[in-house]
């Protein structure tokens, strides 16, 4: 099994550019979420889908930032405009359900930087 | 509001020693925690679950307590070795949407 797969590793864009992240989830996983990890803030969850629906966006920090998950195996996070405050690590993880459905299972995250 | 709380300061320890790291948390009843595992420049790797009504669970060298009266949780790594030197996230949830903390970053000197 492949894991969860992102891309880009790395990003660096300039302020005010779109940016858009990619993910794809485990084969099988039903839940996907994307997360944000600071020094500041730690790891903070933006957004939760399940069976590709949008279940909790409470965490998207504002308007610039949106998600989509259009079928089971990929899923978008664009940031539109970039701003510096916006550079962090992104992470999206995927869960099965059933038994395992509290574990996550994380991508190796991307990494922006937004001048 | 809720709050989970890792010691920010790094712990370090020698080679064969056990570390014990805490997870200490606030206005919150989680029906389970979770202990992960990150290295730099890498995703949180899952370790361990225990449940609210399960007091202590191991896996290999890894042993998690958990003390729902105290609003704590105790992660121990017997024999450590350099290679357990990573930082360690507590979760906690309610439903099947953990909350993280910030971690505690682990030091093993050889």
């Amino acid at each position: 099994d492949a894991g969860v797969i992102q891309s880009p590793r790395h990003e660096v864009t300039e302020m005010g550019q779109e940016v858009t992240l990619r993910c794809k989830p485990i084969s099988g996983h039903n839940s996907l979420f994307w997360y944000r990890q600071t020094m500041m803030r730690g790891l903070e969850l933006l957004i939760y889908f399940n069976n590709n629906v949008p279940i909790d966006d409470s965490g998207m920090p504002e308007d610039r930032f949106s998600a989509k998950m259009p079928n089971a195996s990929f899923s978008t996070l664009k940031i539109q405009p970039s701003e510096p405050r916006d550079s962090a690590v992104y992470f999206c993880a995927s869960s099965p359900t059933g038994v395992n459905q509290e574990t996550q299972y994380f991508g190796p995250g991307t990494r922006l930087l937004v001048l | 509001s809720q709050k989970i709380e890792q010691n920010s300061e790094a712990l370090n320890i020698q080679e064969g020693k056990t570390a014990t790291l805490t997870c200490n948390y606030t206005n919150y009843s989680p029906a389970y925690l979770q202990w992960y595992r990150q290295d730099p420049g890498r995703g949180p790797v899952f370790l361990l679950l225990i449940r609210e009504n399960e007091k202590e669970k191991r896996k290999e060298r890894l042993k998690v307590t958990f003390d729902t009266t105290l609003k704590q949780s105790l992660f121990h790594i017997t024999a450590s070795q350099p290679a357990d030197s990573a930082t360690y996230l507590c979760a906690l949830g309610g439903s099947y949407i953990p909350t993280f903390g910030r971690g505690t970053s682990l030091i093993v000197h050889p």
